[in-house]
């Protein structure tokens, strides 16, 4: 089962900044949360990934509060190509620690 | 670089029937995925290779799928025969190492088992 929690669904406009949450209460101190994302009919698409600093590439920022227990994947300014259902994955650091999926956040950026 | 190469895009076969899905990675990448997404659900992971060697198939259903990466590069994943509860899209992932971050997927296969 997936250890993450994230709503269903989210709305953004167009050129705002997207703020995914997630929820990881669980989550050991061995283990990274890992975000994918899945445009209709594409495979998944790594985003970004931490331990516990916050981290930044040219896709996305993710905020990882101080107790690990959430996090937030902010994309600065979304665009009508960011639509898709977002992952938050929990996974640990051994050779066969999975990518578990849930169901995702569905995201639809607004024109 | 070329991506993650799968055939066929489409399949449909009645149940029953036996089907093969194709998957080449990214060229020097030693771990292969294969992923079962059932429509309106997260991606689950049926087997992974390192080279040519299974790491985890625990959730490979190995009364009727099977699967094999010969000389450690293309893979085929294999089902036969078929039912109904099959049909999905299969995807395929490639990566650097088994605990490499990033996993490379390909566009999937879809299946449907009439």
């Amino acid at each position: 089962d997936a250890k993450t929690t994230q709503p269903p669904s989210m709305d953004c406009a167009e050129g705002r900044a997207a703020n995914l949450p997630c929820n990881h209460s669980t989550i050991s101190g061995n283990e990274y949360v890992y975000w994918y994302r899945q445009i209709h009919s594409q495979g998944p698409q790594y985003i970004i990934h931490g331990l516990k600093n916050n981290e930044t590439n040219e896709m996305a920022s993710l905020i990882i509060t101080e107790d690990r227990k959430s996090s937030t994947l902010i994309l600065p300014h979304a665009t009508l190509r960011d639509t898709a259902v977002y992952y938050c994955i929990v996974r640990g650091t051994g050779a066969t620690n999975k990518l578990i999926f849930g169901t995702g956040t569905l995201l639809a950026v607004q024109p | 670089e070329a991506g993650v190469a799968q055939s066929p895009r489409y399949k449909i076969i009645e149940k029953r029937q036996s089907v093969a899905f194709w998957c080449n990675p990214i060229s020097g990448h030693a771990t292969l995925y294969w992923y079962q997404q059932i429509l309106g659900q997260g991606p689950k992971l049926l087997i992974q290779f390192q080279n040519n060697g299974v790491v985890d198939d625990s959730q490979l259903p190995k009364d009727r799928f099977s699967a094999e990466r010969l000389k450690g590069v293309d893979s085929t994943l294999k089902i036969q025969p078929a039912k109904l509860e099959d049909s999905a899209v299969y995807l395929c992932a490639s990566s650097k190492g088994q605990v490499t971050y990033e996993q490379y997927f390909g566009p999937g296969t879809r299946l449907t088992v009439t």
